[in-house]
């Protein structure tokens, strides 16, 4: 079972409003991720960090920002959400980049009307 | 172009069936590859993962195979269970650079009915 776990996961809300989605994992891990998920579709990575005060951009431009203030918290904010921000967010993190195990959270599944 | 591919898209089988899932992969330098099991709903989970020089591996009643001569590797699922539901994700590791990156494929949906 991983130690790994997300908030909310479910959120509707209105278009231009600033959102938050919370991460937080009890592994001590390093490696932190932001993954973007449709129906469908394979995992796209937005947004990564390999420790404490550091973030990059993933794979995938989103119009999101991320922050790692700490090792276990890693929140990713919308500062306007738009309808195509509708989708499922992944966080997961993992104790060796690339080639290590990932180990997810159960999602937020965010709809923007 | 390190792409993954992953057939079928969809597949329904009966309870107590076994079935079969693949993965072509283009990634190279190869580095590791890993199942995942993805509920309805949930995160994905790690099922297996494979490296150059492992040719099957077993976890209960998932088999995964990897061939790194025609990149390809396959997911058996034998005596399947209602709970076995849910999508297959193939996630390709190379070892282009010290931090490796990941390649995942668009997952099999899998249905088990009973």
């Amino acid at each position: 079972e991983a130690d790994i776990y997300q908030t909310p996961r479910y959120l509707v809300i209105g278009t231009g409003k600033k959102i938050t989605l919370e991460c937080s994992q009890t592994m001590g891990h390093d490696k932190m991720y932001w993954y973007q998920q449709d129906p469908g579709m394979e995992l796209h990575l937005i947004h990564y960090s390999y420790g404490v005060n550091s973030t990059e951009k993933g794979d995938l431009s989103s119009e999101s920002t991320v922050s790692r203030i700490r090792t276990e918290h890693f929140p990713l904010t919308l500062e306007s959400a738009r309808p195509s921000h509708t989708s499922q967010y992944l966080c997961a993190s993992s104790e060796q980049a690339g080639t290590g195990e990932l180990f997810f959270g159960e999602g937020s599944r965010l709809t923007v009307l | 172009k390190n792409q993954v591919e992953q057939s079928p898209q969809s597949l329904i089988i009966l309870e107590g069936k076994n079935c079969t899932l693949q993965c072509n992969y283009t990634v190279s330098p190869f580095s590791n590859l890993r199942w995942y099991k993805q509920d309805t709903g949930r995160g994905p989970v790690s099922l297996t993962i494979m490296t150059f020089s492992e040719n099957t591996k077993s976890n209960g009643r998932y088999t995964a195979t990897l061939d790194a001569d025609t990149k390809q590797s396959s997911l058996h699922i034998t005596a399947s269970q209602l709970s076995d539901s849910a999508s297959y994700i193939c996630v390709v590791s190379d070892r282009g650079s010290t931090l490796g990156r990941l390649y995942f494929g668009r997952g099999t949906q899998l249905t088990v009915w009973p």
